[in-house]
């Protein structure tokens, strides 16, 4: 089955410095991959996606994310991080099937320190 | 508006109750998710309707739990006989027809079961 893991619950990082929210997965076939993020009492927005292509995947709000197959890895990034870039993220895999089904990650929480 | 739209935002309902969870997706999109995100976790897929048909409903957790779009465009999530354990804030979710298109999702109906 299709799967997601998020191996951090929190990340915390400071102003100005790089950030770095970590997701492995694990899939049968090619993987379809997506970031979203989640303000308090608000659903999710789409940051980004992977499907096929170019490994580094540039996203909105100056988010990227970068495939790495032989790590199974789709690790999400942004060069110098804002404090209002606190919020939740999600990692999620297209499921099997012909339609958008998405299986989420846990979710890490990010803090940005000013 | 231009996105997914929830209603009502808050419900508290007393165990054994039935309650109604309603969304309007964006004008025109085909697909409809609905996810379950309890405290603390990532969304978990409940059930998902193309138009007016429910194509995958092996989320619901039980059968106390219906979903219906009966003409395409506005749905509604039922439980019946609710239990504690229905807690949760429950999103929904519309994309178009188009492959690995995103999902735009509502600000959610978070449920509260006393």
């Amino acid at each position: 089955a299709q799967s997601v893991a998020q191996p951090e619950d929190q990340v915390n990082v400071a102003e100005g410095n790089p950030l770095t929210v970590k997701c492995t997965y694990s899939v049968s076939g090619n993987p379809y991959l997506f970031w979203y993020v989640q303000y308090p009492n608000r659903g999710l927005q789409f940051l980004l996606k992977y499907i096929t292509g170019d490994n580094l995947v540039k996203g909105s709000y100056g988010f990227e994310a970068e495939f790495n197959k032989s790590q199974t890895s789709f690790h999400l990034k942004k060069p110098s991080a804002l404090v209002s870039d606190s919020a939740l993220y999600f990692c999620a895999v297209r499921d099997r099937g012909g339609y958008n089904k998405l299986i989420f990650g846990a979710g890490t929480r990010l803090a940005v320190h000013p | 508006g231009a996105g997914v739209s929830q209603s009502p935002r808050y419900k508290v309902a007393k165990r054994g109750q039935d309650v109604a969870l309603r969304c309007d997706p964006i004008s025109g999109h085909v697909s409809l998710f609905w996810y379950q995100q309890a405290l603390g976790q990532g969304p978990e897929f409940l059930t998902y309707f193309q138009n007016e048909a429910q194509l995958d409903k092996s989320g619901l957790p039980s059968d106390r739990f219906f979903a219906e779009r009966p003409e395409g465009s506005v749905s509604t999530l039922k439980i019946q006989r609710t239990q504690q354990e229905d807690s949760a804030v429950y999103l929904c979710a519309s994309s178009t027809d188009r492959g690995n298109s995103p999902l735009h999702f509502g600000n959610g109906t978070r449920l509260t079961v006393t």
